[in-house]
């Protein structure tokens, strides 16, 4: 089976600081891994396709980077609209689209 | 620009049949451009994916779910549908549909999502 890993599940941070977090494929999925962004009672929101590519409108402090197995999320300066849950998912359409376990990001 | 709304009861009793559907508009259904999906969210929980439907009527559904699931579409409505057989408690999610461009493959544009109680 297809798994995602993300890490850490929960994360605390301050407006400003450079987070990083982490999403593990149990197989090599190339570069096809998306990244969402979720709030409280929304759909999620896509932010990156292709494991680095941003979507239109989505600020540039988000970026992504990885292939195969491992993949990251960083936002290079924390803003109080980013404290939400990520999830990551990948996108091999020979695989299910499975999503991982996300990440919450709080306010310390 | 386009827009998803997800339609159907918000109470589904135990066994019986979970049935959705979500409305397409500022596109058409059938242009080739995208594919179809559902995606569910139990309370509290992470995202799920359900299943994807191409305007051509050729599905790809989660395989844990696969034996429950239909999704079907409707090009003359600009709509699809999910059809979830035998339904419990744990089937209790909000339901959201999505698109997904052929050529990203990723889920872009959402529905609002509709909120499914299984309860006698």
């Amino acid at each position: 089976d297809m798994q995602l890993t993300q890490s850490p599940s929960f994360l605390s941070a301050s407006v400003g600081d450079r987070v990083t977090f982490t999403c593990r494929a149990s197989q090599g999925i190339s570069s096809s891994l998306a990244w969402y962004q979720q709030k409280p009672g929304k759909a999620p929101k896509l932010l990156i396709s292709a494991a680095s590519t941003l979507q239109s409108g989505v600020p540039s402090r988000f970026s992504g980077s990885g292939s195969g197995t491992e993949f990251t999320l960083t936002i290079s300066s924390l803003q109080p609209e980013d404290f939400a849950t990520y999830y990551c998912q990948q996108l091999n359409t020979y695989l299910p689209l499975t999503f991982g376990g996300g990440t919450k990001v709080e306010i310390k | 620009q386009l827009q998803l709304q997800e339609s159907g009861p918000g109470l589904v009793k135990p066994s019986e049949t979970l049935s959705l559907t979500c409305t397409v508009s500022g596109g058409s259904i059938n242009s080739g451009i995208y594919y179809w999906g559902w995606i569910r969210q139990p309370p509290g929980k992470g995202l799920e994916w359900i299943g994807n439907i191409y305007y051509s009527g050729s599905t790809y559904y989660n395989p844990s779910l696969k034996s429950r699931v239909t999704i079907s579409i409707d090009t003359s409505k600009n709509r699809f549908s999910l059809r979830l057989n035998s339904v419990t408690a744990a089937d209790t999610a909000v339901y959201y549909c999505a698109d997904r461009p052929a050529t990203s493959g990723a889920f872009d544009v959402w529905g609002q999502g509709t909120m499914v109680t299984v309860s006698s």
